[in-house]
């Protein structure tokens, strides 16, 4: 099945510097790749998802590229401030058919330090 | 309505209660799932309804029993629980396989 590796687990950025975290995944036939954002005490929150039909995605101070050849994708957040600091999952999906199976990264915490 | 709901927001129970959690989902998606969260750790897969058919058990104990009584609402029995299962349990729900919406989840304290 997939497995799915994810570094570093914990992240240390001064506020405005860039974050990059990096996952990489196992199963070549996996095509949906999400990220989220689970602050202390809360639920994970989707902040941004890539397929396999692209290489890259943006949506302001955040962005996501793929490898597929490589077997990887990072997610990078620029000019970061400290209501970034949070641990953040990336998942990879097993196709299916009607629903998601999702194999999460073991997560990495990053803290931003005003 | 674009949110999960879940109750109760925290649990303790003894080994040998019965207790029900409970999650409800109105943006008609048809897939739901539940996973259990541990301190620190990554959410783990435990239970996939599509369509209220159950499509995937990831070999859970069977002292957790789900159930979907219907396409917005999903439950999760509990029965005969060791302290071990102490965590974090959340729903979810997606329309396909498209975005995952989690629910706030339950904190469960087995004594």
């Amino acid at each position: 099945g997939e497995n799915v590796e994810q570094h570093p687990s914990t992240l240390s950025v001064q506020e405005g510097d860039s974050a990059v975290i990096k996952c990489t995944y196992s199963d070549s036939a996996s095509n949906y790749f999400p990220w989220y954002k689970q602050e202390l005490g809360k639920r994970p929150q989707l902040i941004i998802d890539i397929r396999s039909n692209v290489g890259e995605k943006k949506d302001q101070r955040i962005a996501v590229t793929l490898n597929k050849t490589a077997k990887h994708f990072s997610l990078h957040i620029t000019e970061t401030q400290p209501e970034d600091s949070a641990v953040y999952f990336c998942a990879a999906e097993s196709p299916n058919t009607g629903f998601q199976k999702l194999v999460f990264g073991t997560g990495t915490r990053l803290l931003v330090s005003p | 309505d674009t949110e999960v709901t879940q109750t109760p927001k925290h649990l303790v129970m003894g080994m040998t209660n019965k207790k029900s959690l409970k999650c409800e989902q109105h943006m008609g998606h048809r897939a739901m799932y539940w996973y259990k969260q541990k301190a620190k750790k990554p959410p783990e897969l435990m239970f996939v309804y599509s369509y209220e058919k159950l499509s995937i058990n990831e070999s859970v104990p069977s002292r957790f029993s789900p159930e979907c009584p219907n396409s917005s609402l999903l439950n999760l029995h509990l029965h005969a629980l060791q302290p071990e299962d102490s965590a974090l349990y959340l729903c979810a729900s997606s329309q396909n396989n498209n975005e995952q919406f989690f629910g706030p989840g339950t904190r469960l304290t087995v004594l």
